[in-house]
């Protein structure tokens, strides 16, 4: 079973740009590619979904390379309130929903 | 509107006890979802209901069974506990299969002994 892979964790501090990428080499032709945070004690929520080339929202945006085979969400200027777990989520061909393992976010001040 | 509930919010099995967990959502979705998370290994699929009246395997089906009893409602049984199936579970619901947001519930919090 292929797998989508994320950094296991990241810092940063209040204010920089942080870039999170998901590799998930065997995504479905026509599916698309979506990002959760997590915060404890809590299910996932919705933060961006994008197919391919460059989505945007209120809170990110989501970059997706031609090939498709990686995506990268981006958090402007982060506050400590971004300090969670991101998920990615795929759908892979032939199988089913492929979760990242997730990775954690640490905002400093 | 309360989204996807579920319950228990927690609960402890001895080895070899059977309990039934309860999803139900107000949001008209056709999909349903099972997940469980354990440290370390992110959210697996363990089955999942693209409309009502279908169900389908996921990345961990193994030890579980589930009824789409109506639109609503999405259960998961798990019919002999086993100490490796303590684990949070969170079940979710989306208008459609993949390319829709996923609302999730609050989880439930299974131990197993």
């Amino acid at each position: 079973l292929a797998k989508t892979t994320q950094p296991i964790s990241m810092d940063s501090y209040e204010g920089q740009e942080v870039n999170i990428t998901c590799s998930h080499n065997n995504i479905a032709t026509n599916d698309y590619i979506t990002w959760y945070q997590q915060f404890p004690s809590q299910g996932p929520r919705f933060i961006i979904q994008g197919y391919k080339t460059k989505v945007t929202n209120e809170v990110a945006s989501l970059f997706i390379p031609a090939d498709r085979k990686s995506s990268t969400l981006s958090l402007p200027r982060v506050s400590l309130s971004d300090t969670a777990v991101y998920y990615c989520l795929a759908w892979e061909a032939g199988t089913a929903l492929i979760f990242g393992k997730g990775t954690t976010l640490s905002v400093s001040s | 509107n309360a989204g996807v509930t579920q319950t228990p919010k927690f609960q402890v099995l001895k080895t070899g006890q059977s309990m039934t967990l309860q999803c139900a959502q107000d949001m008209n979705h056709n999909s349903m979802y099972w997940y469980r998370q354990d440290p370390g290994m992110g959210l697996r699929l363990i089955y999942y209901s693209a409309s009502e009246g279908t169900t389908d395997k996921g990345e961990v089906p193994n030890g579980y069974n589930v009824s789409r009893l109506n639109k609503r409602e999405f259960s998961l049984r798990l019919e002999s506990a086993a100490p490796s199936q303590t684990s949070v579970y969170f079940c979710a619901s989306s208008k459609g299969l993949a390319a829709y947001e996923q609302y999730f519930g609050p989880g439930t919090r299974l131990t197993v002994t």
